[in-house]
């Protein structure tokens, strides 16, 4: 039982360019989650997912789309990657029944 | 979801009590409050989660006081695998919000001195 994986762990962009974050759980948890956090700040929900094939906004979803296209994967993309996404995108999923998230290792973002 | 207010830093020494407080007066009856953690470079970590109870588990306890307008997380005895920083968060059961999100705030940043 790995949990919550991240891939990649660290990726540098130039502006404008695309790229996909993936998310994989193995609990068999409903809900999933894209978060993103700034220095010195607490995270920001970007999008969510309450179930295969559905997702919805968060507080900061512009620049990102997201995929459920099966239950245990959550796909976060950057179409055209802007400086002001350098960030660390953290993935976190939930049982729907359990209370507690839990939540990858991160990824650390930088757009040049 | 009800904002949430906590102190910006704290320390204590390892071995004693660490007491992280948390103001919550705008939460409302049916609202939860939730406890995580953060150490460099990880991701959150669950902790602890109280409506209107005390609630003990194997990592802290969580004392809510009786109108709920604020709470307190005691970590029994600090080691200094626990400098981490701290997140109360208050939210909306099933039935008010579907999505089970979470909203962090800047949380408290605890150092446990040796």
């Amino acid at each position: 039982n790995a949990g919550v994986t991240q891939t990649p762990k660290f990726r540098v962009l130039k502006t404008g360019q695309s790229m996909t974050l993936l998310c994989a759980q193995d609990m068999n948890h409903e809900y999933m989650y894209w978060y993103r956090q700034d220095p010195g700040m607490g995270l920001r929900l970007i999008h969510y997912s309450v179930g295969e094939g559905t997702t919805a906004k968060g507080e900061v979803p512009d620049g990102y789309n997201v995929s459920r296209l099966k239950k245990q994967n959550f796909l976060l993309g950057l179409e055209s990657a802007a400086p002001s996404q350098t960030s660390v995108y953290f993935c976190a999923s939930r049982l729907d029944s359990n209370n507690e998230q839990f939540f990858g290792p991160g990824t650390r973002l930088t757009v040049l | 979801d009800a904002k949430t207010t906590q102190p910006t830093s704290m320390d204590c020494a390892e071995g004693r009590a660490a007491n992280l407080p948390c103001n919550h007066s705008t939460i409302s009856g049916n609202e939860y409050v939730y406890w995580y953690r953060q150490i460099h470079s990880q991701g959150p970590q669950y902790i602890i989660h109280g409506l209107k109870n005390n609630e003990t588990n194997e990592m802290a306890s969580l004392i809510i006081t009786e109108d709920r307008k604020s709470s307190t997380l005691i970590l029994p005895h600090a080691t200094l695998r626990d400098t981490a920083v701290y997140y109360c968060i208050v939210r909306a059961p099933l039935m008010m919000d579907s999505s089970y999100k979470l909203i962090f705030g800047s949380g408290t940043r605890l150092l446990v001195r040796p």
